[in-house]
């Protein structure tokens, strides 16, 4: 049973525009949500995070949203770059604090 | 500084060979981790270590698959007798974490040992 769900598998967007990407958890025990980006043949690079206490947390381009209600967080990127073009995958952790729980993960398309 | 590092950065294997893979941390780092990615998945947790012990294994997926972190830096990730199904990225990560107090340090990730089992 999957506890973080990414449902978009992949996303295209074009330069400039807003990119949104979801994921949703079943878990309520879950207290800090993370964003990996991933180039293919590279490990994931930690971009931003949102500890369970805030809604809202920007970083230059980067915004993560949380609505612990609804059990779903949102990265936006705006505006969308082409070298944006990766997959990003959402990951929690929660209780024991070093365990994280990922995605499947959505890849992102920035067209020129 | 260097960051993570990991070798090979492909192996492939035969059903029912030993394989072992190294994961060098990014110095100072305490916290060790490691994820197995199979295609299609995200990562998934199977091993974390507070310097040199095994703090939580409950990842490992059954006894063919070993860890060790003798001196609380470079780490080995050993599996026995490897099956077909054992074939995925494996994934070392470190942070300078002690779960003290606070949020999690971000974990830095290395590229990965792509493993092949024919």
């Amino acid at each position: 049973d999957q506890q973080v769900k990414q449902n978009s598998p992949s996303l295209s967007v074009q330069e400039g525009r807003i990119s949104i990407l979801n994921c949703d958890y079943t878990n309520s025990m879950f207290d800090y949500f993370l964003w990996y980006k991933k180039y293919p043949a590279e490990g994931p690079t930690f971009l931003i995070s949102i500890s369970s206490i805030k809604d809202k947390n920007e970083d230059g381009r980067f915004t993560v949203f949380l609505n612990k209600s609804a059990k779903h967080l949102s990265l936006h990127i705006v505006p969308s770059q082409p070298g944006d073009s990766a997959v990003y995958f959402c990951a929690t952790s929660g209780g024991s604090n070093y365990k994280l729980t990922f995605g499947k993960g959505t890849l992102l398309t920035v067209n020129p | 500084g260097a960051g993570v590092s990991q070798t090979p950065s492909n192996k492939v294997t035969e059903k029912g060979k030993y394989v072992e893979l190294r994961c060098d941390p990014i110095s100072g780092h305490t916290a060790l981790y490691w994820y197995r990615q199979s295609l299609g998945q995200g990562p998934e947790f199977l091993i974390y270590f507070q310097g040199t012990g095994a703090a939580d294994d409950s990842g490992l997926p059954n006894d063919r698959f070993f860890a060790v972190r003798p001196e609380g830096s470079v780490s080995t990730l050993k599996i026995q007798r490897t099956e077909r199904g054992d074939s995925a990225v494996y994934l070392c990560a470190s942070s300078p974490d002690d779960f003290t107090s606070g949020p999690p340090d971000t974990q830095y990730f290395g590229p990965g040992t792509r493993l092949t089992v024919l």
